[in-house]
């Protein structure tokens, strides 16, 4: 089983759309949970990072962590077509600033 | 709003020629860090550096790869002999602190090994 698990999509919804995006892992020493988003040939770049189970939000993005069911979702509400890229979900043991990552969700959000 | 640049964008090199690839990190920061990613699969930690020396490195990250920070600005990875399987995205990253959530990453070099 691999460590992070992340279906790679393509997810394609209508503008406007909440978007659901979402990561297994299955190492209980995962501590610290990041949502990466990449724009077609770019670097990653942080979206959201938390630490504790529950619901974080900033501004349309809602970064939810479920450590009992090693599952973590990042909600997108009022998705723009500006959305369109691949999210990375990304994890960190304690004690170590090294992510393992998840292949990534390809989001298309079309007008 | 300050960036981390990587050069080239793109690099065309052959089996087992060396090649050199260039970061600038964000001035300030201390940390510093490559990653690659093999096309349609996830990013991969190779090394980080800190105080002008390696401070954790992966499996990946074998003898035939070296970084170095050669001035105050320019932070290298090298690949003594490129290998097909080499050819990637090479991200470098850096931050300026040791949490994960301030890490910059740079817009990538594509490596093509031939």
């Amino acid at each position: 089983q691999k460590e992070v698990e992340q279906d790679p999509g393509p997810l394609s919804v209508p503008e406007g759309a909440i978007v659901s995006l979402n990561c297994t892992y299955s190492n209980s020493a995962f501590q610290y949970f990041m949502w990466y988003r990449q724009y077609s040939r770019k670097g990653p770049e942080l979206l959201m990072y938390t630490y504790s189970s529950g619901n974080k939000e900033d501004g349309r993005f809602t970064a939810q962590v479920d450590k009992s069911s090693k599952y973590i979702s990042l909600f997108i509400r009022d998705s723009q077509p500006s959305d369109s890229a691949t999210y990375l979900c990304a994890m960190t043991r304690g004690g170590s600033y090294i992510p393992t990552f998840g292949r990534g969700t390809s989001l298309i959000v079309h007008p | 709003e300050p960036e981390v640049t990587q050069t080239p964008s793109h690099q065309v090199t052959q089996m087992g020629q060396e090649v050199i690839l260039r970061c600038v990190p964000i001035s300030n920061h201390l940390y510093f860090y490559w990653y690659r990613q093999i096309l349609g699969q996830k990013v991969e930690f190779l090394v980080s550096f800190y105080n002008n020396e390696i401070s954790e490195k992966s499996e990946i990250f074998d003898d035939q790869f070296s970084v170095e920070r050669p001035d105050g600005s320019n932070f290298t990875l090298k690949i003594r002999s490129t290998k097909l399987e080499d050819s990637a995205m090479y991200f470098c990253a850096s931050s300026d602190d040791r949490g994960t959530d301030t890490q910059y990453f740079g817009p990538g070099t594509r490596l093509t090994v031939l």
